[in-house]
Formats: structure tokens, sequence, C-alpha cells
């Protein structure tokens, strides 16, 4: 069965930091990973996915996020965090050796950026 | 360009009374159409989803039924609203292919009292 982990429920950081909010999936073949965003009251906006070729994918909002086959991990990052980044992050995976399948969603991170 | 809208954005319903809650998809054809829920804490749980025209899978029983009518079209029911079914619900497309993204409607916050 697939299924995502994020181990934080929560991250803070300061304003110009560098972020990094973690992923871990179990798929039984190969993944896609997806990243997305979501303000209060509000839907997921999408962010980045791993498809296939470079592990490093860069996305929307200056956000990157790293694919670590042997880790099973895709972390989001950003070398610079604002504080409008503020918002809760969610990770997605689908198993791409299943067709017919929809996007299985982690918990979801809260970031928290101060000023 | 392709647009969702869902609606109603909140809903406030006593228990024991009935559900409708409606997406729709513009711009594209023969969407792949989700139904999640997001309860605080606990992340997206796929309700259902549907591949086609009255094509659609459960993935977890309870007492929501989902029903696709037309193409770009997808709707959330009850009979019966129960306390534990309060929650923010959102609506998704993607295309078939199975490496793209879904896309997200604005969501419905709904209270069962």
């Amino acid at each position: 069965a697939q299924s995502v982990a994020q181990p934080e429920d929560q991250v803070n950081v300061a304003e110009g930091n560098p972020l990094t909010v973690k992923c871990t999936y179990s798929v039984s073949g190969n993944p896609y990973l997806f990243w997305y965003v979501q303000y209060p009251n509000r839907g997921l906006q999408f962010l980045l996915k791993y498809i296939t070729g470079d592990n490093l994918v860069k996305g929307s909002y200056g956000f990157e996020a790293e694919f670590n086959k042997s880790q099973t991990s895709f972390h989001l990052k950003k070398p610079s965090a604002l504080v409008s980044d503020s918002a809760l992050y969610v990770c997605a995976v689908r198993d791409r050796g299943q067709a017919g399948t929809a996007l299985i969603f982690g918990k979801g991170t809260t970031l928290s950026v101060s000023s | 360009s392709q647009t969702i809208h869902q609606w109603p954005a909140t809903l406030v319903q006593p228990v024991g009374s009935p559900l409708s809650l409606e997406c729709t998809v513009e711009g594209t054809s023969n969407p792949n159409l989700y139904w999640y829920r997001q309860a605080a804490g606990r992340g997206l749980q796929l309700l259902f989803y549907s591949i086609g025209i009255d094509q659609i899978s459960s993935e977890v029983p309870q007492n929501l039924s989902a029903s696709r009518p037309q193409d770009r079209q997808f709707i959330l029911s009850s009979k019966k609203l129960l306390l534990s079914d309060s929650g923010f619900y959102l609506c998704a497309w993607g295309q078939g292919a199975w490496g793209t993204e879904a896309f997200f409607g604005q969501g419905t916050r709904l209270t069962v009292v």
C-alpha cells in the first residue's frame, strides 16, 4: 500500500534562514512525488513534482525538492524563508506502477516563519 | 485554461440532514475527479475518485456517496449526516497520465451540529 509520512507537525524558522520540510514515502514500485501548499480555509496549490530525471526539482516561489531513492525521501527546501511562506505544506505520492490510483497525501507540516 | 469550482464554501447542517456538495471542472474533458476530506491533524483522506461518468471508486466505507452524472461534474452526498462528517471537503481533478498533478477546488467547510 502507498503511504506518505511527514514526521514534523510544525517547523519554525526565522526569516532569511533556509528551511527544510521532510517527507518520506512508501510505494511498491517507483513513485511520482508532489508538494502542495495550503493557506487557511483554501484548497491546495501545486508547488512542484518529481516524475523522472534530475533528482533536484525546482518549483514555484523559490522552492525546490530533492528526490532520494535510497532513503525514500522527497524533502522540500528553500534557501531563504519569507514570512509569507508560512502555511501548511503537504507531500503526496502516486505509485507509477498502479494505474487508476489517486494521489495519497501526508498529514502536512505547518511552516511558521518569524520576522 | 482549466478551472474547478466547488460550492458552497461553508455549510452548517444539523445531524441527520442530507448533504449535497457539487464540483464542476471547466476547460478540459474526461478528467479524473476526486473527493478528499481533510480533518485537523489527519491530513487528506481520499473518499472517492472517478475516471469517467458513472465510474466511481470508494476508498473509505462510510455514509457518504458520490455521483458523476456528467463528464465534468462530481457530487458528494449523504442521506443522513453524522457529527463525525464535519470537516473540510476538497474536490480535485487531474488528467489521465499518472505523472500529472491534481488541481484542487477551494474547499467546503462542513460543520454538522
